[in-house]
């Protein structure tokens, strides 16, 4: 089955713990990417990778790191977490983004105190 | 500055009646284009996507979209609304000069009436 799976689903933590959200695909994608969605702001993109090895910045990524180290998997980095990073967490993959179905994980909701 | 613009935050629509939801993009070159839905507690689901040809899209669910050049709009529509339509939609654009990046708009929430 395919699957995008995210862990942890729920989190809570305070300021300046550091902590990593994972994503694992199991469709041998090579697009993958990370959004945040906030109340009134949609879904905004913090950090995308086309590739192993290959990531580039979205709209937010101040405060948040990747690496994409094989292909399957594409883990989000909070090295020092603030209250204004609390938010709901999506990732998502494909095989491209342009020209492809975007597949979403169930999310990761964050609360950072 | 690229944006993606969902002009109406909440529509309330009676069940059986049609709901339109308007979308509009300001890009240099005409992007690609999707609607997704976020059912509550859920992920995000693909609706439809345009890229180019018949400006007309079918999409799942009885959903489709029309994309309008001139006006620089992708309004998604359905000719007659269930309640399991109730959820969040969301248009999201990728410029053809930024391949990877992929831009939403804030949502409009549906509300389905009996």
């Amino acid at each position: 089955e395919a699957q995008v799976t995210q862990n942890p689903r729920y989190l809570i933590t305070v300021t300046g713990k550091k902590l990593t959200v994972t994503c694992s695909q199991n469709m041998n994608h090579e697009y993958m990417s990370w959004y945040r969605q906030d109340p009134g702001l949609g879904l905004r993109q913090i950090y995308y990778s086309m590739n192993v090895e290959v990531t580039d910045k979205g709209d937010v990524p101040e405060g948040y790191k990747v690496s994409r180290k094989e292909k399957r998997n594409f883990p989000l980095i909070l090295e020092s977490p603030s209250p204004n990073q609390t938010s709901l967490y999506f990732c998502a993959t494909g095989l491209g983004v342009s020209t492809d179905t975007q597949y979403f994980g169930p999310g990761t909701r964050l609360t950072v105190l | 500055a690229q944006s993606v613009t969902q002009p109406d935050i909440h529509i309330t629509v009676s069940e059986g009646a049609s709901l339109e939801l308007r979308c509009n993009y300001s890009y240099g070159a005409t992007p690609y284009l999707f609607w997704y839905v976020q059912s509550p507690g859920q992920g995000l689901q693909l609706l439809l996507k345009y890229f180019s040809g018949d400006t007309l899209v079918q999409g799942i669910k009885g959903f489709e979209a029309e994309f309008k050049r001139s006006q620089s709009s992708f309004n998604l529509r359905k000719p007659s609304v269930h309640w399991s339509d109730a959820a969040e939609y969301f248009c999201a654009v990728v410029g053809t000069d930024s391949w990877g990046k992929l831009q939403f708009g804030a949502g409009t929430q549906v509300v389905v009436t009996p």
